[in-house]
């Protein structure tokens, strides 16, 4: 089974620090998400990629964030100058176009910044 | 504003009972809602979608209702069992797929004694 992957699973990081992640959908979904989670809340949409082109992005989203999706397959989420308030779960998604609105989770990375 | 309230406090049921979880929402018209499991450490599991025109939608042990008009979403576990323990999130998508972008509850944490 091929699910959506994502790496690292765990990273602490200094405060200051730039992290990436990285998200590797199902193959052939051509949609692919970035969701945070804190503790006690739920998912909170950040950006959605269509192919290669990202479409949207949330206001959660501060310039100290980007993220990629160069050739429409994996995509990366970089963090720059983290601070503490980035200690969070960073979640990917994907879906094809048809999935009839379905979208699949990967497990996750966490970050904890200190 | 906008809000996605579900139960605010754990629900613990005896094990072979019926969990009920609700979904309240407002100000916003969701084309459809999902149900996703969570366990901890673990990113959300797809359960269950319905709807704007559906009313109930059943897989296995589990349920799911949709009330517009009341802005509200019930989801069933029938039988349950220890190994349903986890949390429970409901989902809104307003874009009726355009996107497949969600929008989630805090979620509800589910105990199902022995």
């Amino acid at each position: 089974d091929t699910g959506v992957s994502q790496d690292p699973r765990h990273k602490i990081t200094k405060r200051g620090q730039n992290v990436t992640f990285r998200c590797d959908p199902i193959s052939e979904h051509n949609r692919l998400y970035w969701y945070r989670q804190t503790l006690g809340q739920g998912p909170e949409f950040l950006t959605y990629f269509q192919n290669e082109a990202q479409l949207e992005k949330s206001r959660l989203l501060s310039d100290r964030f980007s993220a990629e999706r160069p050739k429409g397959s994996f995509s990366t989420l970089e963090i720059q100058r983290t601070e503490q308030g980035d200690s969070a779960m960073y979640l990917c998604a994907s879906s094809p176009t048809s999935s009839g609105n379905t979208i699949y989770f990967g497990e996750g990375s966490w970050l904890t910044v200190v | 504003s906008q809000k996605i309230e579900q139960n605010s406090e754990a629900l613990n049921i005896q094990e072979g009972k019926t969990a009920t979880l609700t979904c309240n929402y407002t100000n916003y018209s969701p084309a459809y809602l999902q149900w996703y499991r969570q366990d901890p450490g673990r990113g959300p599991v797809f359960l269950l979608l319905i709807r704007e025109n559906e009313k109930e939608k059943r897989k296995e042990r589990l349920k799911v209702t949709f009330d517009t008009t009341l802005k509200q979403s019930l989801f069933h576990i029938t039988a349950s069992q220890p190994a349903d323990s986890a949390t429970y999130l409901c989902a809104l998508g307003e874009d009726g797929g355009a996107t497949n972008k969600l929008i989630f509850g805090t979620g509800t944490l589910l105990a199902v004694q022995p």
